[in-house]
């Protein structure tokens, strides 16, 4: 079965970059239309979709995020690896990877559990 | 604010149906972009409800349904059951913005 993992420091002070790892397992980001994306969560609001890497190393990213995230993949270790550059309080939330592979657009699947990141000095 | 507007609370008793609405401009859903749905039950991640408009995934009930039209979509849950009660997100693709979320509705069971 699908199963996702984010990991990643739990606490990062202000203008740090944070770097999160989504370990998968039960398929190949290799496989055509297949995709893995970001989205996070403040306590207690909405979500908010980050970014996406695609299969063909094709990568989307949020217009307002844009200029702070890079997206990569590595096939061989079946991993995701999101990198935010100068986080601020305001990035505290919870982080979570998923699995795409919807026949029209990009529609999550399966999700990770999510991990909870804290930007405070 | 959320590029797509739901109310951020619906109601219903027991055995009622409820709809949750999801409502886009002409740049995401009136484009003709699929919308999806998400249900969110408190601490836990989002599970994919409604895929492509109107599908629903493996194991999903079939209380819960999905429609789109013209600018706005809706999600219909019938026979409401207590362990309904969560957070439902839509989602969909926006021109100027690329994926976007809804800015979720809590549905209380009463």
């Amino acid at each position: 079965q699908i199963t996702l993992k984010e990991s990643g420091p739990t606490l990062v002070k202000p203008t740090q970059t944070l770097t999160l790892t989504c370990t998968f397992s039960g398929f190949s980001l290799s496989t055509s239309g297949v995709g893995v994306g970001w989205i996070r969560q403040p306590p207690g609001k909405a979500l908010e979709w980050l970014a996406l890497i695609y299969w063909n190393d094709d990568k989307r990213y949020s217009p307002s995020l844009k200029s702070r995230l890079t997206i990569t993949k590595d096939t061989s270790k079946n991993q995701v690896v999101l990198t935010m550059t100068n986080m601020d309080p305001v990035d505290t939330a919870t982080y979570y990877c998923a699995h795409s592979h919807c026949t029209n657009g990009v529609c999550y699947g399966y999700w990770g559990q999510g991990t909870l990141v804290t930007v405070s000095s | 604010q959320s590029v797509l507007t739901q109310p951020p609370s619906v109601s219903g008793a027991p055995g009622q149906r409820v709809t949750i609405s999801c409502t886009g401009t002409s740049s995401n859903i009136g484009a003709g972009y699929d919308v999806h749905w998400y249900q969110q039950l408190p601490g836990t991640a989002p599970k994919l409800l409604i895929y492509g408009n109107t599908h629903r995934p493996s194991g999903v009930p079939d209380r819960f349904s999905g429609s789109a039209s013209d600018t706005s979509a809706s999600l219909a849950i019938t026979g409401l059951q207590a362990e309904d009660e969560a957070t439902y997100y839509c989602q969909s693709y926006d021109s100027s913005l690329s994926e976007v979320f809804g800015g979720g509705t809590k549905l209380t069971v009463l």
